[in-house]
């Protein structure tokens, strides 16, 4: 099974600051991972998918990068919504597995 | 436009066998690619991936509780059920289904939208 670790599990910034988060896989997943957010009480949104491409929908000011065992998540300006937990999820191999999240709050 | 709703039980027993129905709409489980998951997250954790069932009736668990899992489809009805035994405390969690399939591309790849969830908590 392939494990997602997430840093940091809390990441405290301003509205208008630039959030930068992080999976690592433990062996590779190509590019076959997706990012998620989930606000309280709802159902996780897709952000980004294979790595890098935005789901319909989503703002420009979210972006994906990485390859093999190493994937950021970037917000170049935060919004008030978008403080939320973040997950990653990988599909390169059975079973599917998810990162344990990153809370992104306000400062 | 695709949504998805679960429901089921709220509040089972320890030992009894959970049955969840996932209804949906806007997209078949008859086309070719499409699936439909199960995914769960216990209070204030992380999501955990359970089950998986395809347009051709192929089925994927969770090696963590496949002995426990059962996962169907009524293509006609619209709907999966999901089906778990023997349930504990530590099954208490919110579940949620979701489509895989419909989009174009490599987006297809990934759980898209999601139901709603529902809240089931395990307790006598």
């Amino acid at each position: 099974e392939i494990v997602l670790t997430q840093s940091p599990a809390t990441l405290s910034l301003s509205p208008g600051e630039r959030a930068t988060l992080s999976c690592r896989a433990s062996q590779s997943v190509s590019s076959y991972l997706a990012w998620y957010q989930q606000k309280p009480g709802q159902a996780p949104r897709l952000l980004i998918f294979d790595a890098a491409l935005r789901a319909p929908g989503i703002p420009a000011r979210f972006s994906g990068r990485g390859y093999g065992t190493d994937f950021t998540l970037t917000i170049s300006s935060l919004e008030p919504e978008d403080f939320a937990v973040y997950y990653c999820q990988q599909r390169a191999t059975w079973p599917l597995t998810f990162g344990q999240g990153t809370r992104l709050e306000i400062k | 436009q695709i949504t998805l709703k679960e429901s089921g039980p709220t509040l089972v027993k320890p030992t009894q066998t959970l049955t969840l129905t996932c209804s949906f709409s806007g997209f078949s489980l008859s086309t070719s690619g499409v699936s439909v998951g199960w995914i769960r997250q216990p209070p204030g954790k992380a999501l955990e991936w359970l089950a998986l069932i395809y347009w051709n009736d192929d089925k994927r668990y969770s090696p963590s509780q496949n002995d426990r899992l059962t996962i169907t489809k009524d293509t006609s009805k619209n709907e999966v059920v999901l089906t778990m035994t023997n349930m504990d405390p530590v099954d208490t969690a919110s579940y949620f289904c979701a489509h895989m399939g419909t989009a174009p591309g490599p987006r297809s790849n990934y759980f898209d939208p999601w139901g709603q969830g529902i809240v089931v908590t395990v307790s006598s």
